[in-house]
């Protein structure tokens, strides 16, 4: 079974369109994230989401919002899709306050904006 | 201000044993330093966390002074697969959620050549 997962694998959209990228994970975690890794490699949360409280990086445009429908699902809604979106995106989790800093990563989810 | 320091890129041949060293001269008294690795096309995979002193598991060993402002991820007789990118991690708490951010910085890019 894959503790973490994401769909689609891949995502090719033109620009202006809305999207979204759904996460799953099967471990009972109670904390899920998503990260951007850009073309330098470079991976920046975006968020940290659990039943309390949603953390979000001050950098990250208020066109990118988390939808969690429960405790298990984390997905990524997209408005207004632009160039600079493309990345890949990743969703994890993790149990407890994450000060142990143990978290799985799903494959990640390869965005084209054309 | 960054919270660990690794170098960019480290060459090795197979059959050696690499050293990768992380500074991490702010770390806080609670935090535990963990180390993922990372393939092309990949999510992060934790690999090994230690708190103090030696920690080894099946794939490295994590060796921590007594002042805790530097780790060594130790990775024995490399092989091709082991090509990957190496990112040490400490805690990086969130005061408003209560809860520790996983921030990755550039991480190490380790090449092993035939």
């Amino acid at each position: 079974d894959t503790a973490v997962s994401q769909t689609p694998k891949y995502l090719v959209t033109q620009m202006g369109n809305d999207k979204s990228i759904k996460c799953e994970q099967n471990l009972g975690h109670d904390t899920m994230y998503w990260y951007k890794q850009d073309s330098k490699k470079f991976l920046k949360i975006m968020f940290s989401y659990n039943n309390k409280e949603l953390i979000i990086n001050e950098t990250v445009p208020n066109r990118f919002s988390p939808k969690s429908p429960d405790k298990a699902h984390l997905n990524l809604h997209i408005n207004s899709l632009e160039l600079g979106d493309s990345a890949v995106y990743f969703c994890a989790s993790s149990q407890g306050d994450g000060r142990r800093l143990e978290a799985f990563f799903g494959q990640g989810t390869r965005l084209t904006v054309v | 201000l960054a919270k660990t320091t690794q170098p960019i890129s480290m060459d090795s041949y197979e059959g050696q044993e690499v050293n990768i060293t992380c500074s991490h001269n702010n770390i806080a008294t609670n935090d535990y330093i963990t180390w993922y690795q990372q393939f092309p096309s990949q999510g992060p995979r934790f690999i090994i966390q230690g708190y103090k002193t030696k920690v080894t598991n099946e794939v490295a060993s994590l060796f921590i002074p007594a002042d805790r402002k530097s780790s060594t991820l130790s990775l024995p007789r490399v092989s091709l697969s082991d090509t990957a990118v190496y990112y040490c991690l400490v805690g990086d708490y969130h005061s408003g959620a209560g809860s520790y951010q996983l921030t990755f910085g550039k991480g190490t890019k380790l090449s092993v050549i035939p």
